[in-house]
Formats: C-alpha cells, sequence, structure tokens
C-alpha cells in the first residue's frame, strides 16, 4: 500500500496566489482529515469527512480556506488568496471507520511557504 | 474536550526502557486514550490506544491508572530511532476528531 499520498511536497508562492493542495488517502478508508502544523500553533485540525462528507469544518481558519472531497479517493485543501501567515506544513491523514477507526494513517505532508 | 499534561522533554540512553508519562484528570467515562508520535520531517503515526485496561502492541506498551486520571507510555528498549516526539491524545467515542497537544519531546542517546 502506498500510503497517504499528498501533493506538492512543496510549494512556495506570492501573497494574494491560490493554492491547491491534494491528498489521496488510502484506499478503503472512509474517514479523512487535514491539519496544519505551526511552531507556534502546533498540530492542529481544520476539517475532516467521512464518506465523503464534511463532518467538522470548525477548525477551518476563515473563509479564505476551502476543503473539497469529490469522491473517495481525492481530497483538495485550497487557500484563496494566500497569505503569509499561512506557511505551514499541511497533512492529510485517512482512517477506516469502525472497529479500527482508532488509527489515523499520515500522509508525509505539504510544505507551504508564502512570501 | 478534556485535555492532556505531558512533560516538554525527556532524555533516554539507547536500549534502556523509557516511560513516558500523560496527566487526563478530566477525562470522562467514554474517552480513548491514544498515542501518537512524530519523528523529525514526518507526519505523526499512531502508536497505541486504549480504554481502561493496559494494551501491548508490537511499538510500545500502554499503563493506564486505575482511576484513568493519568496513563504511561512504555518503550521497552529505546533505539535512536525512537527519538520524536510524542502525543498523548484524548478522543471521545463518538468523534473521530483527534486534539494534538505539545507533546513530548524524547531524546536518545547512543
Amino acid at each position: 500500500d502506498a500510503g497517504v499520498i499528498q501533493s506538492p511536497r512543496h510549494e512556495v508562492t506570492e501573497m494574494g496566489q491560490e493554492v491547491t493542495l491534494r491528498c489521496k488517502p488510502i484506499s478503503g478508508h472512509n474517514s479523512l482529515f487535514w491539519y496544519r502544523q505551526t511552531m507556534m500553533r502546533g498540530l492542529e485540525l481544520l476539517i475532516y469527512f467521512n464518506n465523503n462528507v464534511p463532518i467538522d469544518d470548525s477548525g477551518m481558519p476563515e473563509d479564505r480556506f476551502s476543503a473539497k472531497m469529490p469522491n473517495a479517493s481525492f481530497s483538495t485543501l485550497k487557500i484563496q488568496p494566500s497569505e503569509p501567515r499561512d506557511s505551514a506544513v499541511y497533512f492529510c491523514a485517512s482512517s477506516r471507520r469502525g472497529l479500527t477507526a482508532h488509527e489515523q494513517f499520515f500522509g508525509p505532508g505539504t510544505r507551504l511557504t508564502v512570501l | 474536550d478534556a485535555k492532556t499534561t505531558q512533560p516538554n522533554s525527556m532524555e533516554s540512553n539507547e536500549e534502556e526502557p523509557v516511560h513516558l508519562p500523560c496527566n487526563h484528570s478530566t477525562i470522562s467515562g467514554t474517552d480513548y486514550i491514544h498515542w501518537y508520535r512524530q519523528l523529525p520531517s514526518q507526519g505523526p503515526e499512531y502508536v497505541i490506544h486504549g480504554l481502561t485496561s493496559n494494551v501491548n502492541n508490537r511499538m510500545a506498551s500502554l499503563a493506564i491508572a486505575e482511576d484513568r486520571k493519568s496513563s504511561t507510555l512504555i518503550l521497552h528498549r529505546a533505539t535512536l530511532r525512537d527519538a520524536a516526539v510524542y502525543y498523548c491524545i484524548l478522543r471521545g467515542a463518538n468523534t473521530d476528531k483527534l486534539i494534538f497537544g505539545t507533546g513530548t519531546r524524547l531524546q536518545v542517546f547512543p
């Protein structure tokens, strides 16, 4: 199994530009999570989906952030317009609901730098 | 969300056992205790979880106090590869959310 796949691994952009981060969860997993990690705020849950439906987006910082999951094998996190304070490592994770729901599998992350 | 308290950092020598403590005095009866770790430049990875009884797996052991207000993650023989930030997290039975705190940074010396 390839694990959770995230792209790009690194993104450098200028303030005001649109940024799209992509995630492919592990096949068969039906929960997907987006996290953000910074030195100041640590690891924060932004949003999560069950069966492609957003369940809790209370961690999304503001309207500039949006996330979609059009199907079970793909999700995007979009920032428009981006700001320097959005610079962080963004992780995607997936899990299988049910008896093994306790284990979330994390991707390698996307390091975003907004200049 | 119930909170956890962990020491900021701990040190160990290679091949020695490591006991990583976690206090969670406000834990509710249905909260699961989870441990994840994050190696440098990687995403977090699951270590172990439990509810009331002690648990063992290939990575570690989890010892849960009888009143469930604290727990200890036990690495039986630390290796250099175990150097990471270890997070103790409480997760409610009816949610998939994990709320990460600041964790304990474990240093392992040869």
